[in-house]
């Protein structure tokens, strides 16, 4: 059984560019939630994919998007970047009304 | 939305005491999970608990539903615990798969 995998580890963009990160569910799993974590603060819900649609979403604006495949893996885009989104990004996968678990994450700095 | 709150904020241990972490929830849920994040950013899970006890190895959690609280309890800490230690739970008015996070309890193990 493979875990949660995200892709890239770090990343460096700058501001007014687009970014695109990757998640990969854990086998078994059908549904991925993408979370913003800030340096000192706790995880913050950005929105979920369940069947490949959007299944609830944080107070996060339009140009955070998202997409997950028929194999359930998952995209975090985020358009016109601003200095404020460099930030770890968590991917979580899990089962409905079950377990969550997290990738390595993607750390992203925007300059 | 649900609002999840973890004390204490810091705590400084001397290798081989024991602790105890707290997490307050201001509405009912359905799930309540406790992670370990390491230094590398991963969330490390720890407990699925909505209710009841669970013991692993050094560490038990318990949560009380009706009460809307959860206790983590770290037995004979090692330095291998330091971190942060992060309780998060979604409402059972909110979706599913959204978790709220709280700031979080850092963890100092000292030799």
């Amino acid at each position: 059984e493979t875990g949660v995998t995200q892709s890239p580890t770090h990343l460096i963009k700058t501001r007014g560019q687009q970014v695109t990160l990757r998640c990969s569910s854990q086998s078994g799993h059908n549904t991925v939630s993408w979370y913003q974590q800030a340096l000192g603060q706790g995880p913050q819900f950005i929105f979920q994919y369940y069947r490949e649609e959007e299944n609830g979403r944080g107070n996060f604006p339009p140009r955070f998007s998202g997409l997950q495949f028929p194999n359930y893996s998952s995209e975090l885009n985020v358009n016109a970047l601003e200095l404020d989104d460099s930030a770890l990004y968590l991917c979580a996968s899990s089962s409905i009304f079950t377990e969550a678990f997290f990738g390595q994450g993607t750390r992203l700095t925007v300059v | 939305g649900i609002q999840v709150e973890q004390s204490p904020p810091d705590l400084i241990l001397q290798e081989g005491a024991n602790s105890t972490l707290r997490c307050n929830f201001s509405d009912s849920v359905n799930n309540l999970q406790w992670f370990h994040q390491n230094p590398w950013g991963q969330l490390i899970n720890l407990f699925y608990i909505p209710s009841g006890t669970k013991q692993n190895g050094r560490l038990s959690a318990t949560t009380v539903a009706t009460e809307r609280y959860s206790l983590l309890y770290i037995s004979s800490s090692q330095t291998t615990d330091s971190g942060v230690y992060f309780c998060a739970a979604p409402s059972v008015t909110d979706s599913w798969g959204k978790l709220q996070f709280g700031a979080g309890t850092q963890v100092v193990v000292t030799p």
